[in-house]
């Protein structure tokens, strides 16, 4: 069975920390690691990470995969107010119609105080 | 440009009642599509997914059955709920390519 955890579960930090949220993964047939931000509705997708050592960037949000040791890391920079959420990472698994069959962990909620 | 719907925003029902919960993909055809279930505290866990119409893949045994009458409408029911049911449902699809993930805006159901 799949299987997705993410580390911490929980984090409370103040407007201009960096942090680092952490992803592992057990994926059969693995085809891509996807992150997601949750703040009161609908996840809204942040990145998708296919390739070892390629990190991905979007303003202060950047991402990594390793594939060799099945994990992955959100780093957020300069953290804001907005961006307290609960982060989500899934994984993909590869073949047919299977696409949409992701595998989420159980999230990071992450509080940044003013 | 493509655009996934999903209501009722909200929805508190008592326990043995029917639900039904409707998800239309606007701007595409022929769309893989998803229900997810987010428990509080939980991740998400997938329910159903169906790649055509009439074509229903459950991924796990529960009180819930899931519906694709037309080619961008999916509609999750029950004919009597349980308080277990509780929780955020969102509707998926996985967009031009399929290779990313893109959800509703979820009913938050309340078996009470």
């Amino acid at each position: 069975e799949d299987k997705v955890v993410q580390s911490p579960l929980s984090l409370v930090v103040h407007e201009g920390d960096t942090v680092t949220l952490n992803c592992s993964y057990e994926v059969t047939n693995f085809r891509s690691l996807l992150w997601y931000k949750q703040e009161k509705k609908a996840p809204t997708f942040l990145f998708m990470l296919t390739s070892s050592g390629i990190e991905k960037k979007s303003g202060r949000l950047s991402s990594i995969l390793d594939k060799k040791e099945l994990f992955s890391i959100l780093n957020i920079t300069a953290t804001q107010t907005g961006d307290s959420a609960v982060y989500l990472c899934a994984g993909r698994p590869s073949g047919g119609t299977s696409y949409g069959k992701l595998t989420f962990g159980q999230g990071t909620i992450l509080t940044v105080h003013p | 440009s493509q655009t996934i719907h999903q209501w009722p925003a909200t929805l508190v029902q008592p326990v043995g009642s029917p639900l039904s919960l409707e998800c239309t993909v606007e701007g595409t055809s022929n769309p893989n599509l998803y229900w997810y279930r987010q428990a509080a505290g939980r991740g998400l866990q997938l329910l159903f997914y169906s790649v055509g119409i009439g074509q229903i893949s459950s991924e796990v045994p529960q009180n819930l059955s899931a519906s694709r009458p037309q080619d961008r409408q999916f509609i999750l029911s029950s004919k009597k709920l349980l308080l277990s049911d509780s929780g955020f449902y969102l509707c998926a699809w996985d967009g031009i390519g399929g290779e990313k993930l893109f959800f509703g805006s979820g009913t938050q159901l309340s078996v009470l």
